[in-house]
């Protein structure tokens, strides 16, 4: 089964710009739109950002998503200490039955 | 408001099975589709499936095909997953998730997701 690739940690200080990046292949990333989640310690995962850079409502626009050919990168500008959480990007898969596969999360500490 | 409201948690022994359900609240269930996700401990979100809430069409992740079954009842609103011959490995958080789309076809996100349901395998 395909998965999606993010570095286990990543932090920064309030006020700071940081982002998340999460690898894949063609098969997802590469042909199919990007999804990320936030989950609070806890809590079951929020939907952040979808089709690639689009917010849902009540979505802080401190949090955007790029993407770039088979990668995506999350980037949270003006960080605050309520966005340490684990970050979780998403993408449907062409190959085998065409399934949703995960990364492996991002924790983020506000330093 | 929309609202995803699961079932208690569970302990199972290994080989039996245990059925989550997932009652959805604050708008037209069958208008939507809803996937299934887990989360074992320390360990990534994997999908396992969805079902057509109108329709009752599912298609499940090749990992689970034969030990899964997705059901709804739109009666009550609510969506279950049964998992079979449960083993250790499967002791996990289980999470149903609402798709934008009612049909089973790709390109959907999921929004908003239950409270999650531990599920606990051990002998």
């Amino acid at each position: 089964q395909s998965v999606l690739t993010q570095p286990p940690s990543a932090s920064g200080t309030p006020g700071q710009r940081v982002t998340i990046s999460c690898s894949g292949s063609n098969s997802n990333i590469g042909s199919n739109y990007v999804y990320w989640y936030q989950q609070l310690p806890g809590t079951a995962p929020k939907l952040l950002i979808y089709r690639n850079n689009q917010r849902p409502s009540g979505v802080p626009d401190r949090f955007s998503g790029s993407k770039s050919g088979t990668s995506a990168s999350l980037a949270i500008s003006g960080l605050r200490s309520e966005d340490e959480a684990d970050y979780y990007c998403a993408a449907w898969d062409d190959s085998l039955s065409g399934d949703v596969v995960f990364g492996g999360g991002t924790k983020l500490t506000v330093l | 408001q929309v609202q995803l409201v699961q079932s208690g948690a569970e302990v199972k022994k290994p080989g039996a099975s245990v059925k989550v359900s997932c009652k959805a609240s604050g708008y037209t269930f069958t208008s939507y589709a809803m996937h299934w996700v887990r989360q074992a401990p320390g360990q990534r979100l994997e999908w396992m499936g969805w079902i057509s809430s109108g329709n009752g069409n599912t298609k499940y992740s090749q990992k689970f095909q034969g030990r899964v079954t997705i059901t709804r009842d739109t009666s009550a609103s609510t969506a279950y997953m049964e998992l079979s011959s449960l083993r250790s490995e499967d002791t996990a958080v289980y999470y149903c998730a609402r798709d934008p789309k009612q049909q089973l076809a790709p390109g959907g996100w999921f929004d908003p997701w239950g409270q999650g349901t531990l599920v606990t395998v051990s002998s």
